[in-house]
C-alpha cells in the first residue's frame, strides 16, 4: 500500500524569503500522481501544484515549485517570496495514474504547519 | 476546474441526531468522494460514490453509519447517522482529475 510521509509537522518563514517544505512517499507503481495542497483556516482544500511522475521536469506555478526525485521517492514544495497569505496546512498527496479506476483513492500526508512571519 | 458547493458549512447537532450533507458540482462527473477530516488530522476517505450503483466504502466506515446517495452526475449526499461526539469533523467532497474539493462541513457533535 502507498504511503505519504510529510516529517515538518510545523514550519515558518519570514516574509519575502522562501521556504521548502519535504513529502517522501512509499509505492511499488511507476505511474502516478503527486500534489501539494494548501488548506486556509477556511478550510478550503486549494489545490496548489501538481506532478506526473512520467515527466521528469519539475512542475512549477508562480512562486510554487517542486523538486520531484523519483528514485528517492522525494517530493519538496519550495515557496518563494513567501506572502502572508501563504499561512496555511500543507498537505502532499499521491495518486495513482488516471485510468486504473481500482486505484482513485487519493493518500495524503499529515500536513505541514506553515506559519509566515511579517 | 470543477466549481464545487456544499450545504450546510457548518452544523452543530445533538448526539442521536442525524445529518444530511449535501453536495453539488458544476459539471458531470463521474465518481464523486467524500473525506473526513478530524481536528488537527489529515483527510482520510469514507467512500466513493459512483452514480447508479452502491457507494464503495473504506475500511472503518460503514453503509449504516455513512449513508450515501448519487441520484446524478452532479449531486450527492453524505448523510452521518447517530452522530456522537466522535463525529465531529471537517466533511468534504471531492471530484477526480485532478481532485478537487469542496469548502467543506464542519460538524460539530454535542
Amino acid at each position: 500500500a502507498q504511503t505519504v510521509t510529510q516529517s515538518q509537522p510545523e514550519m515558518s518563514v519570514q516574509e519575502a524569503e522562501t521556504v521548502t517544505l519535504s513529502c517522501t512517499y512509499d509505492t511499488s507503481e511507476s505511474d502516478y500522481y503527486l500534489f501539494w495542497y494548501k488548506q486556509p483556516p477556511s478550510r478550503q482544500m486549494i489545490l496548489v501544484i501538481r506532478q506526473e511522475a512520467y515527466k521528469q521536469q519539475n512542475a512549477t506555478e508562480n512562486r510554487f515549485s517542486v523538486n520531484f526525485q523519483k528514485a528517492d521517492k522525494y517530493f519538496s514544495l519550495k515557496i518563494s517570496d513567501s506572502q502572508l497569505g501563504d499561512a496555511a496546512m500543507y498537505f502532499c498527496a499521491y495518486r495513482s495514474a488516471f485510468g486504473k479506476t481500482s486505484y482513485d483513492k487519493v493518500i495524503f500526508g499529515p500536513g505541514t504547519s506553515l506559519s509566515v512571519i511579517p | 476546474s470543477a466549481v464545487i458547493s456544499q450545504k450546510p458549512s457548518r452544523d452543530i447537532c445533538q448526539r442521536g441526531t442525524s445529518l444530511t450533507i449535501q453536495c453539488q458540482v458544476d459539471s458531470q462527473v463521474t465518481m464523486m468522494f467524500w473525506y473526513r477530516q478530524q481536528p488537527g488530522q489529515s483527510l482520510t476517505l469514507i467512500a466513493t460514490a459512483n452514480q447508479g450503483s452502491e457507494a464503495t466504502y473504506e475500511s472503518g466506515f460503514v453503509i449504516d453509519k455513512f449513508p450515501i446517495s448519487r441520484p446524478n452526475l452532479t449531486f450527492s449526499t453524505l448523510t452521518v447517522s447517530n452522530m456522537s461526539p466522535e463525529d465531529s469533523s471537517i466533511y468534504l467532497c471531492s471530484v477526480d482529475r485532478p481532485p478537487y474539493f469542496g469548502p467543506g462541513t464542519r460538524l460539530t457533535v454535542t
